[in-house]
């Protein structure tokens, strides 16, 4: 089955700053990549999500940028902010997006005032 | 914030007990999708439900169930509870539309097994 390898596990920026996470998948099917954020103590939050047929989206501080030759896709988040500070998590899923997602381990990042 | 809530909010068993959580999926919504989510890790797929049939299932044991409705909203059913059943249990829910779907999760239940 899938597999999903998420790096680093912890990230510390100072606050302006950019972060950049990294995830690399195992499935070459896999065609759906989200990111969920997750703040201590609540939901999963979708943040930003990209598909297979294209290379990069962004949406504001926030980019995705897919490889699909590699297997891999990042995460960049520009002039962090402190509210910025959560764990991520990547994840993929082969399909339109309603199907099993497989999880990476998750980024705790921290910004730091 | 999404339209999924989930009951209870926190939940204490002892092992071998069993336990029922409940998931109301966002308006419009006709799937619902169960994880667990052990401290510190990313949520892992248990299954999947559409149109009130399972439509895809993890690597999780017999003694993990669910149900659907007909409203789409959902049920989780764990037998014979064990410690390693302490999760944050998470559905998501979404609308299967063969078009650019998308998972929302709802708030999740808190599980300790004692």
């Amino acid at each position: 089955g899938e597999n999903v390898e998420q790096h680093p596990s912890t990230l510390s920026v100072q606050e302006g700053d950019s972060a950049v996470i990294k995830c690399t998948y195992s499935d070459s099917a896999s065609n759906y990549f989200p990111w969920y954020k997750q703040e201590l103590g609540k939901r999963p939050q979708l943040i930003i999500d990209i598909r297979s047929n294209v290379g990069e989206k962004k949406d504001q501080r926030i980019a995705v940028t897919l490889n699909k030759t590699a297997k891999h896709f990042s995460l960049h988040i520009t002039e962090t902010q402190p509210e910025d500070s959560a764990v991520y998590f990547c994840a993929a899923s082969i399909g339109f997006g309603n199907e099993k997602l497989t999880f990476g381990t998750g980024t705790r990042l921290t910004i730091i005032p | 914030e999404t339209g999924v809530t989930q009951s209870p909010t926190h939940l204490i068993k002892t092992r071998g007990q069993q336990v029922t959580l409940r998931c109301s999926s966002q308006s419009g919504h006709n799937t619902v999708s169960w994880y667990q989510q052990a401290l510190g890790q990313g949520p892992q797929f248990i299954f999947q439900y559409y149109r009130e049939e399972e439509n895809g299932r993890g690597n999780f044991p017999p003694r993990f169930s669910g149900l659907q409705f007909p409203n789409y909203s959902s049920e989780l059913n764990v037998n014979a509870l064990e410690l390693d059943d302490s999760a944050l249990y998470l559905c998501a829910s979404s609308l299967a539309n063969r078009g650019a779907d998308t998972q929302y999760f709802g708030p999740g239940t808190r599980l300790t097994v004692l």
